[in-house]
């Protein structure tokens, strides 16, 4: 019973590298959603999708790309890192949108040098 | 869209004191409501939820909160809180019909002996 995994928990970058967060959930739950976590900003979107092979941009989703190739999977890939993308992310799943709420990861803490 | 208001970002309080941290929410359709706890370096976990029905909700941990539609509120409360309390609590909400949830910048909880 794993839930929601998040891997890797720690990772540090230098500036242009790129890399991918990874994502999965063992529940068959169709909506995936990707937050990063900074102080005093709360939790906000990067990008979320609804069921396989459909994505869409939340409220902060420059720099990153998604993809949804199998309901389990939800990859956060960052194209060119940067400093402004120091934070930690999470990843959360929730069986459709609305009344049952996420089920977050732990968390991977990025450091952009 | 839907938007969440924290008012305040700390609360210190002593040890079998009572607690309530306010949250506000702004929606033109009606919503669910969600309060979730954030453990240090751990993820989200929600604590309750408020889909329709009784106001009042109780959740994890001796918590509960009301659901107030006229004032847009949904404060959380507990009668006595333990030095286990002390975490970051996050409101959140969710369009009934939509498919993202909105977040407060939270509220960290710290619990003085």
């Amino acid at each position: 019973n794993a839930g929601v995994t998040q891997t890797p928990k720690f990772q540090v970058l230098k500036t242009g590298q790129s890399m991918t967060l990874q994502c999965a959930q063992d529940m068959n739950h169709e909506y995936m959603s990707w937050y990063r976590q900074d102080p005093g900003m709360g939790l906000r979107l990067i990008h979320y999708s609804v069921g396989a092979g459909i994505t869409d941009q939340g409220e902060v989703p420059n720099g990153y790309n998604v993809s949804r190739s199998t309901t389990e999977d939800f990859p956060l890939r960052l194209l060119s890192a940067a400093p402004s993308q120091t934070s930690v992310y999470f990843c959360a799943s929730s069986p459709r949108q609305g009344a049952h709420g996420y089920t977050f990861g732990s968390g991977t803490r990025l450091t952009v040098v | 869209a839907q938007s969440v208001t924290q008012l305040d970002s700390q609360v210190p309080v002593f040890e079998e004191a009572p607690v309530e941290l306010r949250c506000n929410y702004s929606s033109s359709v009606s919503v669910y409501l969600f309060w979730y706890v954030q453990y240090p370096n751990q993820g989200l976990q929600l604590l309750l939820k408020y889909l329709s029905g009784s106001t009042l909700v109780k959740g994890i941990n001796g918590f509960e909160a009301e659901f107030n539609k006229s004032q847009t509120s949904f404060h959380l409360r507990k009668p006595s809180v333990h030095i286990s309390d002390t975490a970051e609590y996050f409101c959140a909400v969710s369009a009934e019909t939509g498919n993202q949830f909105y977040f407060g910048t939270g509220t960290s909880l710290t619990v003085i002996p």
